[in-house]
This record gives C-alpha cells, structure tokens and sequence, in this order.
C-alpha cells in the first residue's frame, strides 16, 4: 500500500501556480519524498525529491514541512503540458532495489 | 537526462499468443529493471524486478511462467507475455534504475491489446 495520500483530482488555470498536495504522516527517518507526473498515455517523469529542506529545480518546487508529515509540489506557472497525474512517493535513497509504490495520485487538470 | 526506450509502442495480438516487450537503457547500464503494469484510469502496479544475470523477483499474485523476464544484458530486459488472453490486455511500462544516483528512470510504455 502507498504511504502517501493526495487529493483524486485539482483544478488550476493556466500561467497560475498549483500547490498539489501530499500526506505521509508515517514516512521514516530514511524515506524521501519524490515527485513523478503521468501524461495520458506515456510512462512517469520524475519531478524532484527532497528529505527535509526545501527544493527547486526547473520544473518544480517541494516544499516539506517542518515535521516532514506533508509536502507540497508547486508548479510556479502552469502552463496547459502540465495536465497529467501526480504522483507522491516516499522511499527511501540509496540501493538499487528499492521499489516506487504508486498511489492513485492526483489528477491536475490545467485550464485555459 | 537519462532516457529509456521500449519497443514496440503498441502491439496487437491474438489470443493464444505470445509477446515480447524489450526495453532498453540507452546512455547508461542499469543492473535492475522494474516491470509495471497499468490498467485504464488505474495506477501502476509493480509486476517484478529485472536483475542483471539473475532470475526476476516477481511480486505477489504474478505468475512468473506467464511473465517471463529475461535481463541478459546491462542495457536490455525483456518482458514476455505468454498464452495472451484479452485480460493482459494492458499498458507495460518498464523503468531502469541508475547506478550512479539509484534514480528510476521510466521508459514511455507498450500498449498490449489481445483480441
């Protein structure tokens, strides 16, 4: 079972930013919080992923709170490539036989 | 980035009949690869993890002789469907993990339809 909870589905309008978030209230010491997305019909990209502090790369920024029970993923401008399934994971880095549990996940869908 | 490819994109097949999925590493050697499989407005399910030189380790409720998974090489497994039926009739996605950062990267996805 995934340890993580998202809401099904959000709403953003495009060139507006979308918090999407994500609760791991049993995530371990060890664990990581990453991020994937899921266009229709193509396999998951990986997003970003952080332990404790916060982080940003092009695509995003993750946002975990301070007792690492939640995180947010901010998509600063969405723009209408960004519809697609988000996918909050938590595991742990390091080894290569560490699964990805996947969730349900949530469906962020970009209005124009 | 790291890229991973599968062939072919979309295949169809008839009842009875077997399929072979490749996927492929490109720029980098991955001594594991994972098997997923999705069903419509479903998420991905985790089929087996591909080894490098060893056989896979399949998840429960898999059934290993109808999956059949073959990584002979650091860039290449395989994932075999054997005796199709329409209800494999799903989306195969393969990922493969980087040595150097143990990131997964995901291939794009096969489309199987068993008429």
């Amino acid at each position: 079972d995934a340890k993580t909870t998202q809401p099904p589905s959000m709403d953003c309008a495009e060139g507006r930013a979308a918090n999407l978030p994500c609760n791991h209230s049993t995530i371990s010491g060890n664990e990581y919080v990453y991020w994937y997305r899921q266009i229709h019909s193509q396999g998951p990209q990986y997003i970003i992923h952080g332990l404790k502090n916060n982080e940003t790369n092009e695509m995003a920024s993750l946002i975990i709170t301070e007792d690492r029970k939640s995180s947010t993923l901010i998509l600063p401008h969405a723009t209408l490539r960004d519809t697609a399934v988000y996918y909050c994971i938590v595991r742990p880095l390091g080894g290569s036989n560490y699964k990805l549990t996947f969730g349900k996940g949530t469906l962020l869908t970009v209005n124009p | 980035g790291a890229v991973v490819s599968q062939h072919p994109s979309r295949v169809i097949c008839k009842s009875g009949t077997s399929v072979k999925i490749e996927c492929r590493s490109l720029d980098f050697q991955a001594t594991t690869m994972f098997w997923y499989r999705q069903f419509p407005k479903k998420s991905l399910m985790l089929m087996a993890t591909s080894n490098e030189g060893s056989k896979a380790t399949y998840e429960q409720g898999v059934e290993k002789d109808k999956f059949l998974i073959n990584h002979a090489s650091l860039t290449l497994s395989t994932l075999t469907v054997t005796s199709a039926h329409p209800e494999d009739s799903s989306f195969y996605i393969c990922s493969a993990v980087a040595p150097s950062s143990y990131e997964q990267y995901f291939g794009p996805g096969t489309r199987l339809t068993v008429t």
